[in-house]
């Protein structure tokens, strides 16, 4: 399995447009979590699925991030309007009841 | 949620010395603790895990230590490589096997 992936690596964009973070899960796992990373907050834990159902998502800042995941090989977290303080690292990471497997991460930035 | 603390946010070793990461946790009644490795530019990678039956468990080159009756954790790196330089993470996931992440601490080893 190639593991967590997550696309895009990069993202740039201006302040108010919508950004949409992908995710494919590794195969077979049933919980898949969405992590926020920056300097000043570390890991947040802003939601996460169980059998592509969203149980917690209490985590999330605003009501301008939502995350779907319309079966269990993708999930999305989109940020509607963004803004330059929700510029971080984001990752996406799936488990199977033991260990969280995390993908590479997106960097977002926003300007 | 789950509290994690880091005593030390940076560790400085010389390469072939021993390295010790410290964490607390809250939830006594947490039974699962996992160390995760975060690489620059990548995503956290699993370590470790020990369960709350156990006080000590070893891998290769990596030993944590589980102090149930003061809830600390400990990361043992033996024979400490540039490789090694990293940000270390205990998660201890609640229910579920949500892991809940602290600060990290920043291993830094010097040649």
């Amino acid at each position: 399995d190639a593991g967590v992936i997550q696309s895009p690596r990069h993202e740039v964009t201006e302040m108010g447009q919508e950004v949409t973070l992908r995710c494919k899960p590794i195969s077979g796992h049933d919980y898949l979590f969405w992590y926020r990373q920056t300097m000043m907050r570390g890991l947040e834990l802003l939601i996460y699925f169980n059998n592509n159902v969203p149980i917690d998502d209490s985590g999330m800042p605003e009501d301008r991030f939502s995350a779907k995941m319309p079966n269990a090989s993708f999930s999305t977290l989109k940020i509607q309007p963004s803004e330059p303080r929700d510029s971080a690292v984001y990752f996406c990471a799936s488990s199977m009841n033991s260990e969280a497997f995390f993908g590479q991460g997106t960097r977002l930035t926003v300007v | 949620g789950e509290s994690v603390g880091l005593h030390l946010p940076t560790l400085s070793v010389q390469e072939g010395d021993n390295s010790i990461i410290n964490c607390a946790y809250s939830n006594s009644a947490s039974d699962y603790f996992i160390w995760y490795k975060q690489e620059s530019g990548k995503g956290p990678q699993f370590i470790i895990d020990i369960r709350s039956n156990m006080d000590k468990r070893q891998g290769q080159r990596v030993t944590v230590l589980l102090n149930k009756t003061v809830k600390h954790l400990s990361l043992q790196i033996a024979a400490t490589q540039p490789g090694d330089s990293a940000v270390y993470f205990c998660a201890v996931p609640g229910g579920s096997y949500i892991p809940t992440f602290g600060r990290g601490t920043s291993l830094i080893v010097h040649p």
